[in-house]
């Protein structure tokens, strides 16, 4: 089992719509977790923490869930640069490490 | 200022040359890293650098060398590499600052641009 799986997607949305998705991690000892978009033949930008109580980041909401070992995010009123791959990472201990999902593509369209 | 610098951007390079890899970062921070990206997947750690010392190796071949002349500076030597071994080259570094558990602000990781890498 990967230590972090996502869907790949593609989600393609309109403009102005709603889109989520999840990552499920397999360790539950896990610590910190992070969602960072990276485009097409760039490097990964880190786009938010994700916090135990939730957080969000103006049109970006990200939710922890413990329990089911999964982080979610969601972006509301989706903007066309909001198209890229969403990289779900988790570090599993404390020791410089993080796992990284495969990515999940978001393509927005006008 | 999150900026970590890489350079070149692009190189080409065939199976028989010495080339060396950049990375620059002026946040103080303490930790740095070299990951290897092919495309479509995700980033593959290769190296770690805590405190300007060594501190993890993923098993990568000898024909990549890191080298951490202080801790702001962070190379990658290549040498004899492999077709197989073009991809992108990326340097992230991250504060690694003793926190309080489940802060993930404690040390979260920033990546350079990235070097692209063509090995004929």
């Amino acid at each position: 089992r990967k230590e972090v799986e996502q869907d790949p997607g593609p989600f393609n949305v309109p403009e102005g719509a709603t889109v989520a998705f999840n990552c499920t991690y397999s360790n539950s000892a896990s610590q910190s977790f992070f969602w960072y978009r990276q485009d097409c033949r760039k490097e990964p930008k880190l786009l938010m923490s994700v916090y135990s109580s939730g957080n969000e980041d103006g049109r970006f909401t990200a939710q922890l869930n413990r329990a089911s070992q999964y982080i979610s995010l969601l972006i509301r009123d989706s903007k066309l640069s909001d198209s890229a791959t969403y990289l779900c990472v988790v570090e599993p201990s404390n020791d410089y490490k993080l796992s990284f999902g495969a990515g999940t593509t978001v393509t927005v369209r006008a | 200022d999150t900026e970590v610098t890489q350079t070149p951007k692009h190189l080409v390079m065939g199976m028989t040359n010495k080339k060396s890899l950049k990375c620059e970062q002026h946040m103080g921070h303490r930790a740095m890293y070299w990951y290897k990206q092919k495309a479509k997947k995700p980033p593959e750690l290769m190296f770690v650098y805590s405190y300007e010392k060594l501190s993890i190796n993923e098993s990568v071949p000898s024909r990549f060398s890191p080298e951490c002349p202080n801790s702001s500076l962070l190379n990658l030597h290549l040498h004899a590499l492999q077709p197989e071994d073009s991809a992108l080259y990326l340097c992230a570094s991250s504060p690694r600052t003793l926190g309080l558990a489940g802060d993930a602000s404690t040390d979260t990781q920033y990546f350079g641009p990235g070097t692209r890498l063509t090995v004929l």
